[in-house]
């Protein structure tokens, strides 16, 4: 089936300790997004990737870096976590203009 | 930039009763407005979604009304159920591939 796969889906790091996240996608979609999503609040958009355009939104912080090598793929790099970066972490996928399609996330804790 | 406000922020039914939330955006360029639907610990995914040139849409159970002079949108969900329960994001996008702005949420409880 054709899906968004994010792995893994429980990430635990210490504080300062760099991490990856990472987004595969088979649906061939050319727009790839993050977002963050803390407890009870709505995903926030951190940035997202027309083909290989990249759209950084102007609060995410510099912390936060994303690649996406190919079409398939996409990740977000997380340089040096800090306590206020534990969150669920959201890609999601569309074709121009249509619907998003989310994968099940990736649950980060910062110890 | 797009600013989408939405209300209640929650929301108690009785099954059966049907539930109404309230979003209103900014930008009046908008022309593409996506309802998800999150249950705990889960990924959104869309239930309903409507573009500019439609003033509503329904299916099923659930309807999508559009105001552009007004701007804003509602959802309506008739004959609740306790499957309905879960947190509701209204969204606003220019389309093409210009990001999506979501509301704040309604977290919806159909009580059986």
């Amino acid at each position: 089936d054709a899906m968004v796969i994010q792995n893994p889906r429980y990430q635990v790091t210490q504080f300062g300790k760099p991490v990856t996240l990472s987004c595969s996608q088979t649906l061939n979609h050319n727009v790839m997004y993050w977002y963050q999503q803390k407890s009870s609040q709505a995903p926030k958009l951190l940035f997202h990737y027309y083909d290989k355009d990249f759209n950084n939104e102007a609060d995410t912080p510099d912390n936060f870096q994303s690649r996406r090598p190919n079409t398939s793929f996409c990740f977000l790099d997380i340089r040096s976590p800090g306590l206020g970066d534990a969150a669920m972490y959201l890609c999601a996928t569309s074709n121009t203009g249509n619907e998003q399609f989310f994968g099940p996330g990736t649950r980060l804790t910062v110890l | 930039g797009e600013n989408v406000e939405q209300h209640p922020s929650t929301l108690s039914v009785q099954e059966g009763d049907s539930a109404v939330i309230k979003c209103t955006y900014s930008d009046s360029a908008s022309n593409y407005f996506p309802w998800y639907k999150q249950e705990l610990g889960k990924r959104p995914q869309l239930i309903i979604d409507i573009r500019s040139n439609v003033g509503e849409k329904k299916d099923q159970r659930i309807a999508v009304t559009l105001n552009k002079t007004a701007k804003h949108f509602s959802l309506h969900i008739t004959e609740t159920q306790p499957e309905d329960s879960a947190v509701y994001f209204c969204a606003a996008s220019l389309g093409g591939y210009q990001k999506v702005t979501f509301g704040t949420g309604t977290k919806l409880q159909v009580i059986p």
